[in-house]
């Protein structure tokens, strides 16, 4: 079986730092991947891990850590346009096809 | 903008209209998906096209028919539709079904039955 978990919603200020957890429990984990999706519109890829550590892209990082199955994105600087649902996903074995998590709301405040 | 292109971009039809849904990729990709979503639910994977051929079927009802002409193109014909089938339908495409790369979503066909 499979279960990616990660917070329903999560609020923070204009400017400041955001960490966004996940936590799964896959057979056959491959690599995890983070998605941005605005209200109504398609999922836009952001990051993708496959071996421990950090990746770094601009304002968005991304850690795995395989041994715990968990994974967090962080966002830098925000800004009011990072409103949006981050979904967390996962691909398994020699399987293309992603499993995603529930996804977090963020709402970014002045 | 997306590389992946999906048409139409709103969908409305009736319970007994036949229609279809295409998707559109040029950057080479050799697998082709179908995910279906739910307002504040996550995508849920349809079907998987590795290289034309159907690879993945999640035990979708078969009024919904999908159809891989060739490698650019992917289609997704509706009948009988059911009231709960509207969603947003998501087209994506990755470089080859078993590399591991991340999937690139078409802006989606928002489907309305009634």
């Amino acid at each position: 079986g499979q279960n990616i978990d990660q917070p329903t919603e999560m609020t923070a200020t204009e400017g400041a730092i955001v960490q966004i957890n996940c936590t799964y429990q896959t057979s056959g984990f491959n690599g995890l991947f983070w998605y941005q999706q605005h209200a109504g519109e398609a999922p836009t890829f952001l990051s993708y891990n496959v071996l421990d550590g950090l990746e770094e892209k601009g304002r968005f990082s991304s850690f795995l850590s395989r041994s715990k199955g968990y994974s967090y994105l962080l966002l830098k600087e925000l800004q009011m346009k990072d409103s949006a649902s981050y979904l967390c996903a996962c691909s398994r074995g020699s399987q293309g096809n992603l499993i995603f998590g529930k996804g977090t709301k963020l709402s970014v405040k002045p | 903008d997306t590389e992946v292109t999906q048409t139409p971009k709103h969908l409305v039809m009736g319970m007994t209209n036949k229609k279809s849904l295409k998707c559109e990729q040029h950057m080479g990709h050799r697998a082709m998906y179908w995910y279906k979503q739910k307002a504040k639910k996550p995508p849920e994977l349809m079907f998987v096209y590795s290289y034309e051929k159907l690879s993945i079927n999640e035990s979708v009802p078969s009024r919904f028919s999908p159809e891989c002409p060739n490698s650019s193109l992917l289609n997704l014909h509706l009948h009988a539709l059911q009231p709960e089938d509207s969603a947003l339908y998501l087209c994506a495409s990755s470089q080859d079904y078993a590399g591991g790369g991340p999937l690139h979503f078409g802006n989606g066909t928002r489907l309305t039955v009634t």
